[in-house]
């Protein structure tokens, strides 16, 4: 069985600051991990993933996210918030026993971006 | 053109009438999947399907049934509507492979009076 555990269901920063969004994974075999993003009112586009290459994965617009594997961590971060950020993101992680391979998603979090 | 494609947008509906949601893709995925969004649950998984004879149930299928018609095409039908079936239905098509990207269609948002 896999899980993800997203802290925080919002989070707010001001522009230009550091974004972190938290996630937690677990799984009885080696995952495979995503972020995806989702701007209001539409669907959900791919930001990054870790496919057990370089565990440092740099991603769409400036973002990037670390596999640790002690803390079962990919947690994701931006240097600097853009207005444009503001979305819910989702952490996910891919389901590789038997046959299948589904994504199990957190419950996501809200970014919101002030000036 | 968008690549993944759901009819209809929006969609309001009565408690125990059938609807049918409709996805298509011309990426040439052969891998479909449905979920549902509700706030604060994420997306939770109600039937995938690898190619046209295969499909399976997610973790959320009672209330719902699928047809895969063409490696295109994937509807999922709601046989008596109930309104905590009101949600964001998302559909999504995958190239095998765990470790691929699924790819999102817009989302239909039905509501069930």
């Amino acid at each position: 069985a896999q899980s993800v555990t997203q802290l925080g269901s919002h989070v707010s920063v001001s522009e230009g600051a550091l974004v972190l969004l938290r996630c937690n994974y677990s799984s009885s075999v080696p995952p495979y991990l995503f972020w995806y993003v989702q701007y209001p009112n539409q669907g959900l586009q791919l930001l990054l993933k870790y496919t057990s290459a370089a565990t440092l994965v740099k991603g769409i617009n400036g973002f990037e996210a670390e596999f640790k594997k002690s803390e079962t961590s990919f947690h994701l971060t931006k240097p600097s918030a853009h207005m444009s950020d503001a979305a819910e993101y989702f952490c996910a992680v891919s389901d590789m026993t038997g046959t299948a391979s589904k994504l199990t998603f957190g419950t996501g979090t809200r970014l919101q971006v002030t000036l | 053109d968008a690549d993944v494609t759901q009819t209809p947008r929006n969609r309001i509906t009565k408690t125990g009438k059938r609807i049918m949601l409709e996805c298509s893709q011309t990426k040439g995925h052969d891998r479909m999947y449905w979920y549902r969004q509700d706030p604060g649950l994420g997306l939770r998984l109600i039937y995938y399907s690898f190619d046209v004879k295969d499909i399976n149930k997610g973790e959320i299928s009672d209330g719902y049934s699928v047809s895969r018609q063409a490696q295109a095409k994937f509807s999922l039908s709601l046989e008596s509507a109930i309104p905590n079936q009101t949600a964001l239905y998302f559909c999504a098509t995958q190239l095998a492979g765990g470790y691929n990207e699924q790819f999102f269609g817009p989302g239909t948002r039905l509501t069930v009076l």
